[in-house]
């Protein structure tokens, strides 16, 4: 079936230093959604990608989504303490069909202050 | 504006019981969903429903039944809970398939526990 991977599993990193998670999948999607998840809470959505190549900013946050529409990549500039949470990419794609969606398996991020 | 409201946020069962989740959105959706959310595995899909009066198994429906009451309500229903079915169970809603931008909107969890 559809697959959907994140990596990494986990991150720390230092206040200030960079961070990327990637998303794969292993079957051509028709758009990719991004969901942040703060510890205790519910996943929240950031952005949704839908062209080939398409690159999207909001503030610090980078989204890319790869020319053939198989990955998609989430990179936060000078991380800070807001950015702590768990980071999910959501492929949707056709199914005998039907437009169906996948989360992929989230990358927890942590920052060190 | 309240969004997607699940209840009860917290429950404890034994082995053996039977319950039902319950969950409503008030942004006119189409589409709603529940997940259930372990370590390491993300959000796996349980059931999900298109459109009032359809219903679809996910990834993992064994165990779990739906009931779309309405376009605003959608119940997960488990007839005999089993310790795996530990887990924090999320509802979801969004617009339907067929637009362009269409996020999916969660509510606050329901933590489940099965002894």
């Amino acid at each position: 079936g559809q697959q959907v991977m994140q990596i990494p599993q986990y991150q720390h990193v230092q206040e200030g230093e960079d961070f990327t998670t990637y998303c794969n999948s292993s079957t051509t999607l028709s758009n990719i959604q991004w969901y942040k998840q703060r510890p205790g809470g519910h996943p929240v959505f950031l952005i949704q990608l839908v062209k080939s190549g398409e690159v999207k900013k909001q503030k610090r946050l980078t989204f890319q989504f790869g020319e053939a529409k198989k990955n998609s990549s989430l990179h936060i500039t000078a991380t800070q303490t807001t950015d702590v949470g768990t980071y999910f990419c959501a492929g949707r794609y056709n199914s005998g069909g039907y437009q169906k969606v996948t989360f992929g398996t989230g990358t927890k991020l942590q920052v060190i202050p | 504006n309240a969004g997607v409201t699940q209840t009860p946020k917290f429950q404890v069962l034994k082995t053996g019981q039977s319950m039902t989740l319950q969950c409503a959105q008030d942004m006119n959706h189409n589409s709603m969903y529940w997940y259930r959310q372990d370590p390491g595995m993300g959000l796996r899909l349980i059931y999900y429903s298109a459109s009032e009066g359809t219903t679809d198994k996910g990834e993992v429906p064994n165990g779990y039944n739906v009931s779309r009451l309405n376009k605003r309500e959608f119940s997960l229903r488990l007839e005999s809970a089993a310790p795996s079915q530990t887990s924090v169970y999320f509802c979801a809603s969004s617009e339907s398939p067929g637009t362009s931008n269409q996020p999916q909107h969660f509510g606050d969890g329901t933590r489940l526990s099965i002894l």
